[in-house]
């Protein structure tokens, strides 16, 4: 089945402790992302990939980190948790191709909470 | 810059009704235009999408929208809605931005389907 999954689902953690969100596509996907949403703001871009070892920064990127060494994964880098970085994430990924870059499949969300 | 704006925060319909849902969007160029809709707990689904052509386009679940570029709007509609159909449903503007392509969502439109 065509999927991105991401892991954790829940993560409650406290501020400054590292963490590390995995993301991983099985659809050969050349384009991925990641995206924040807090209530009232929709989604935000955090940080994006055009393909392997190409990243740059989204609309939100201060705080985190990605890498994108194989094609199939995008994980995000916490170093230092603050509580302003309480959220759901949301990573997607799309062809990358004319015409189908913008239709993202996204994963089914980690809820991340910094106390 | 691209911005999407989704007037409606909140809707609540009796089921059978119709439903329109609401959106704006502000490019210069004719963008690439969607809806998704996320389920309590769930990742973004995509409903419909627009690239050109036909300004009516058919989605999945029996939803519908309408592009009109006189009024800069791409509104969902579904003539008749299910208790399945509560969920919150963005809209989002595909387009160029300082030589990104990516995805500019509106904030949101949480609907209730009422008995």
């Amino acid at each position: 089945e065509a999927q991105v999954t991401q892991n954790p689902r829940y993560l409650i953690t406290v501020t400054g402790k590292k963490l590390t969100v995995t993301c991983s596509q099985n659809m050969n996907h050349e384009y991925m992302s990641w995206y924040r949403q807090d209530p009232g703001l929709g989604l935000r871009q955090i940080y994006y990939s055009m393909n392997v070892e190409v990243t740059d920064k989204g609309d939100v990127p201060e705080g985190y980190k990605v890498s994108r060494k194989e094609k199939r994964n995008f994980p995000l880098i916490l170093e230092s948790p603050s509580p302003n970085q309480t959220s759901l994430y949301f990573c997607a990924s799309s062809p990358g191709t004319s015409g189908s870059f913008y239709e993202q499949y996204f994963g089914p969300g980690t809820r991340l909470t910094v106390t | 810059a691209q911005s999407v704006t989704q007037p409606d925060i909140h809707i609540t319909v009796s089921e059978g009704a119709s439903l329109e849902l609401r959106c704006n969007y502000s490019y210069g160029a004719t963008p690439y235009l969607f809806w998704y809709v996320q389920s309590p707990g769930q990742g973004l689904q995509l409903l419909l999408k627009y690239f050109s052509g036909d300004t009516l386009v058919q989605g999945i679940k029996g939803f519908e929208a309408e592009f009109k570029r006189s009024q800069s709007s791409f509104n969902l509609r579904k003539p008749s809605v299910h208790w399945s159909d509560a969920a919150e449903y963005f809209c989002a503007v595909g387009a160029v931005d300082f030589g990104n392509e990516k995805l500019t969502f509106g904030t949101g439109t949480r609907l209730t389907i009422i008995p």
